[in-house]
């Protein structure tokens, strides 16, 4: 789908670099946070997820961190690779299931 | 295992027909979400479903959007009738439980 708007902030970064995104949720009562990655033309998917008792969660290549303090995200991307390519959203649970996402995030990988 | 699926991929409309989206969610999941995606609001939440049961369509724009679970493998999202500012595109997601929610592929609407 046209997902990504004209105006989404852009992180360029070099293949085999490190990459990290940020996000500032809104709901300090929220104890559930997503992250999920958008290529063109295709629905959001799910890459990590991180709860409130947390502040730090790996999984293959990506880390989250959880700074309750300032209500900040971050998403890790290790050794970024020209198909991490792709508008990244995160995402805060309101209430038993409904999520509420950011803006998103685009980041473009130059070989 | 074939995702959430939905139907048309594309729909170009003209302003005041009525429009209906399509969705199969992912066999078992008992979670349906319809959220709309624009440049100038993002990804939205529109209403879901818990087993077939709307549970909160707060975000339902206007009374000209209506959503159906009839059974748990089938939703609509008609707008009806439909304006060039519903141009968008309308996610389906489906999910079980509390667990992640699975987008579908989006279908991109066009209202003239």
């Amino acid at each position: 789908g046209e997902s990504v708007g004209l105006h989404l902030p852009t992180l360029s970064v070099q293949e085999g670099d490190n990459s990290i995104i940020n996000c500032a949720y809104s709901n300090s009562a929220s104890d559930y946070f997503i992250w999920y990655k958008q290529e063109s033309g295709k629905g959001p998917q799910f890459i990590i997820d991180i709860r409130s008792n947390m502040d730090k969660r790996q999984g293959q290549r990506v880390t989250v961190l959880l700074n309750k303090t300032v209500k900040h995200l971050s998403l890790q991307i290790a050794a970024t690779q020209p198909g991490d390519s792709a508008v990244y959203f995160c995402a805060e649970k309101e209430g038993f299931q409904k999520l509420v996402f950011g803006t998103g995030t685009r980041l473009l990988v130059s070989p | 295992d074939a995702g959430v699926i939905q139907s048309p991929r594309h729909e170009v409309t003209e302003m005041g027909q009525e429009v209906t989206l399509r969705c199969k969610p992912i066999s078992g999941h008992d979670y349906l979400f319809w959220y709309r995606q624009t440049m100038m609001r993002g990804l939205e939440l529109l209403i879901y479903f818990n087993n077939n049961v709307p549970i909160d369509d707060s975000g339902m724009p206007e009374d000209r959007f209506s959503a159906k679970m009839p059974n748990a493998s089938f939703s609509t999202l008609k707008i009806q009738p439909s304006e060039p500012r519903d141009s968008a595109v309308y996610f389906c997601a489906s999910s079980l439980s509390r667990n992640e929610q699975f987008f579908g592929p989006g279908t991109r609407l066009t209202v003239l």
